[in-house]
């Protein structure tokens, strides 16, 4: 029978805007989160993180939030560049440790 | 440091085959993990070695699979016998602490069981 894969979320941005990438967890135990970026052929690799007692961080281009209310965490990328395109992965651990990733959202800049 | 090295970048295999895969973390980690990538499953964690130890292997899909720790800059994941649906990229990680640091990622190895 015809195997499905996972449905990878997509967003679509015009190079130079702001994206906005979401990712839901469910374990209310997590306290550590971490936002990695995968390029076609390569590994993840870290962008950013943030701890449970923190709602706001802030790097290079690159925020995260978390509203551990809602067990929520955001991605923003301000002035996006072409070579922002890739599959973008949220990953929680808390708990038991495991370091757990999200199914991932694909971000296609458009030039 | 070149970061989490991984070895073969490709390996095609015929089904019956042993398969071993090879990983050398970045020194001074204590946490190393393996991961699968597949379409179907996404990231999926299969086991983890804390200053060599196997901690968690419940992600192991069978018995067939096996990995091992004999130092502190080496690991291997070995399937024994392949099957085509264990065709994916299968990641090495390593970390300094599990949960409070992050993971750097290998390049990983696209396996292909035919």
């Amino acid at each position: 029978g015809e195997s499905v894969g996972l449905h990878l979320p997509t967003l679509s941005v015009q190079e130079g805007d702001n994206s906005i990438i979401n990712c839901a967890y469910s374990n209310s135990a997590s306290d550590y989160f971490i936002w990695y970026k995968q390029e076609s052929g390569k590994g993840p690799q870290f962008i950013i993180d943030i701890r449970s007692n923190m709602d706001k961080r802030q790097g290079q281009r690159v925020t995260v939030l978390l509203n551990k209310t809602v067990k929520h965490l955001s991605l923003q990328i301000a002035a996006t560049q072409p070579g922002d395109s890739a599959v973008y992965f949220c990953a929680e651990t808390g708990g038991n440790e495991k370091l757990t990733f999200g199914t991932g959202t694909r971000l296609t800049i458009i030039p | 440091d070149a970061g989490v090295i991984q070895s073969p970048r490709h390996e095609v295999t015929e089904m019956g085959q042993e398969v071993t895969l090879r990983c050398k973390p970045i020194s001074g980690h204590d946490y190393l993990f393996w991961y699968r990538q597949t379409m179907m499953r996404g990231l999926e964690l299969l086991i983890y070695f804390n200053n060599n130890v196997p901690i968690d292997d419940s992600g192991m899909p069978e018995d067939r699979f096996s990995a091992k720790m004999p130092n502190a800059s080496f690991s291997t994941l070995k399937i024994q016998p392949s099957e085509p649906r264990d065709s994916a990229v299968y990641f090495c990680a390593s970390s300094l602490r599990q949960g409070v640091t992050e993971a750097f990622f290998g390049q990983g190895t696209r396996l292909t069981v035919v």
